[in-house]
């Protein structure tokens, strides 16, 4: 199996702030890392695909970057809506599999 | 618009089978262009994929899950079924279905809204 490790597992931040979560595979996976955000109640929404890619209707505010085992999302100004718990998942393997998750919450 | 919904009891005893229908729409699961997804998370932890099914029929399951999971496909009714059986409380999870792009990156661009399955006597 690829293990997917994202950190921090949560952090804590402001209106306005930058946010970064990282997430590393535990093998290359070239570029087939996405990203996922999940609030409470709600199914998982697609962000970004492949690494860099973002999603249509996804705020330019999101961004991805990375390759190989090594991968960033980075939210530039976090907005009111954007306190959520974000995945990482790869979909390299067959055996798709998800990071445990970072939640960003108010400070 | 693509919309998945799932449905099905939500409530299994343990060492039943758990049984769940996703219904699709705006998209058809014999289009060839998707795999169609099962993913779970049990309540306050994270997403495990449970396995996916093609228009054809051929399948790919988690092996943590291979041995008790079947996944179908009805295109008459443009559905697709999951059958998770001899279910323990580990069991107990919301479940999703999800549409994976079929290639390319593979990502999951659209998800059902979950429903809860508890296992409990």
């Amino acid at each position: 199996d690829i293990q997917m490790t994202q950190a921090p597992s949560s952090l804590s931040a402001s209106v306005g702030d930058r946010v970064t979560i990282t997430c590393r595979a535990s093998q290359s996976i070239s570029s087939y890392l996405n990203w996922y955000q999940q609030k409470p109640g709600k199914a998982p929404k697609l962000l970004i695909y492949a690494a860099s890619n973002l999603q249509g209707g996804v705020p330019s505010r999101f961004s991805g970057s990375g390759s190989g085992t090594d991968f960033t999302l980075t939210i530039s100004s976090l907005q009111p809506e954007d306190f959520a718990t974000y995945y990482c998942q790869q979909s390299y393997s067959t055996l798709r599999t998800f990071g445990q998750g970072t939640k960003v919450e108010t400070k | 618009q693509v919309q998945l919904q799932e449905s099905g009891p939500g409530l299994v005893k343990p060492s039943e089978t758990l049984s769940l229908t996703c219904t699709v729409s705006g998209d058809s699961v014999s289009s060839g262009s998707h795999y169609w997804s099962w993913i779970r998370q049990p309540p306050g932890k994270g997403l495990e994929w449970i396995g996916y099914i093609y228009y054809s029929g051929s399948t790919n399951y988690n092996p943590s899950l291979k041995s008790r999971v079947t996944i179908l496909v009805d295109t008459s009714k443009n559905q697709f079924s999951l059958k998770l059986s001899s279910v323990t409380a580990a069991d107990t999870a919301v479940y999703y279905c999800a549409r994976q792009v079929g290639s390319g990156w593979l990502y999951f661009d659209y998800w059902g809204q979950g429903t809860l399955v508890t296992v409990s006597s």
